[in-house]
């Protein structure tokens, strides 16, 4: 029944790791976000996909590498990890690119 | 790029009224929304105003005026599980897509 789900939840590691977050929504919408929300609780758009294609990329490092298989996933993997990255990442999708988004549970991220 | 304000934090009594105001300086505004969202958890949709005037939903209603660049959440009848953080968001629309910018929230604080 959920909508919009994110693996993992935690995540906890090292600098310098790569790791990955996957994102699915059984929504049958056209667009997904990555959003980063930080500890003074920001949130912040990085990327977002309609249809599989790129529409907008924020100024994210280019540590940060999203991919999106087919419309209902989008997920998000990060190379050679800092702490600055320590934040919790939703998820999100929409009908189309002007529709209000719905939000995943959030994975939250912590770099040690 | 777009500004947006409102408080940091408001405390108010079960029962009572609350006022959320948010400003915002912005071109190519296209539309306003308010989300909540609780510690730990993800934003929800609230409301969505794109022309001026009042949105009424149940308990909560929201207001849009574009030529004062002005928006507020109005929540009656407090109850104590409207203790959250609520984020007031202005999409831009710029060639075809939409972008969501979001203010830093406002804390809510129910008492008994």
């Amino acid at each position: 029944d959920t909508a919009v789900s994110q693996t993992p939840k935690y995540l906890v590691t090292q600098m310098g790791n790569d790791k990955s977050i996957k994102c699915e929504q059984n929504l049958g919408h056209d667009t997904m976000y990555w959003y980063k929300q930080d500890s003074k609780k920001f949130l912040k758009i990085m990327f977002s996909y309609n249809n599989k294609e790129l529409i907008i990329n924020e100024t994210v490092p280019n540590r940060f590498s999203p991919k999106s298989p087919d419309k209902a996933h989008l997920n998000l993997h990060i190379n050679s990890l800092e702490l600055g990255d320590s934040a919790v990442y939703f998820c999100a999708s929409s009908q189309d690119p002007l529709g209000w988004r719905y939000f995943g549970p959030g994975t939250r991220l912590l770099v040690l | 790029g777009q500004n947006i304000d409102q408080p940091t934090e408001m405390t108010a009594t079960e029962g009572a009224i609350v006022q959320i105001n948010c400003t915002y300086q912005t071109s190519g505004f296209n539309g306003l929304f308010w989300y909540q969202q609780h510690a730990g958890e993800a934003p929800t949709f609230l409301s969505y105003n794109v022309l001026d005037g009042l949105e009424e939903k149940g308990r909560f209603s929201s207001f849009l005026s574009r030529s004062k660049g002005y928006s507020y959440l109005l929540l009656k009848e407090l109850q104590m599980k409207d203790s959250a953080s609520y984020l007031c968001a202005v999409r831009v629309k710029s060639d075809s897509w939409g972008k969501l910018q979001f203010g830093a929230g406002t804390q809510v604080v129910v008492t008994p």
